[in-house]
């Protein structure tokens, strides 16, 4: 089936730094969306992107839709340790149902005070 | 506005024995999911419901698996008999009812099993 893949698997980083991770499709979506997972809790929606090559801030996040509709990438700046979590890419595959999402593999990241 | 409720938040069970998950979303959500994540995996999708009717159930194990909603709110999702395969973490999500708000699902806790 359609598979989003996720890079990098997991991040080890120090607070302050900024982080990249992008999310990465053999087909087209039509719909990004960023979620967070904290440990024991369900995702969070963090940012959701409509439109081919549109960029959404939401505070010190930064996402973007790719402009080939087969890619997406999320920018942390500034990191700080309650950005730990793991970061999930999702979205409707065109053509397919609008209201079934299919997940990505994951980014993990810890951040080192 | 409370999010969504689930319960139990653990559950651990021996292969064979079934199991029952609850989930209450958001107040006036028509929409509601239950998702699987495995250890290490992005959730996927098992059942969506619209109202108190099955809007998508393709990827149900339909021969152990049976989810309802009876009265378009609360819902439960059941396991008969549970494999050890079905170790992971039971997620409910809801939304609103529309085209864009399908996409923004609200995601309650989640209901960790382990079947030993």
């Amino acid at each position: 089936g359609q598979q989003l893949n996720q890079s990098p698997q997991s991040m080890f980083i120090q607070e302050g730094e900024d982080v990249s991770m992008n999310c990465t499709s053999s087909s087209i979506f039509n719909t990004w969306l960023w979620y967070k997972q904290d440990p024991g809790e369900g995702p969070v929606l963090l940012i959701a992107l409509y439109k081919a090559g549109e960029l959404t801030s939401n505070g010190r996040l930064t996402a973007q839709f790719g402009i080939t509709r087969k890619d997406s990438f999320l920018n942390i700046s500034a990191s700080i340790p309650s950005d730990v979590g793991i970061y999930f890419c999702a979205g409707p595959p065109y053509g397919g149902a609008t209201n079934k999402l299919i997940f990505g593999t994951g980014t993990l990241l810890a951040v080192q005070p | 506005e409370a999010g969504v409720a689930q319960s139990p938040r653990y559950k651990i069970i021996e292969k064979r024995q079934s199991v029952a998950f609850w989930c209450n979303p958001i107040s006036g959500h028509a929409t509601l999911y239950w998702y699987q994540q495995i250890l290490g995996q992005g959730p996927k999708l098992l059942i969506q419901f619209q109202n108190n009717g099955v809007v998508d159930d393709s990827q149900l194990p339909k021969d152990r698996f049976s989810a309802e909603r009876l009265k378009g709110v609360d819902s439960t999702l059941k396991i008969q008999p549970a494999k050890l395969e079905d170790s992971a973490v039971y997620l409910c999500a809801s939304s609103l009812y529309g085209p864009h708000f399908y996409n923004e699902q609200f995601f309650g806790p989640g209901t960790r099993l382990t079947v030993l």
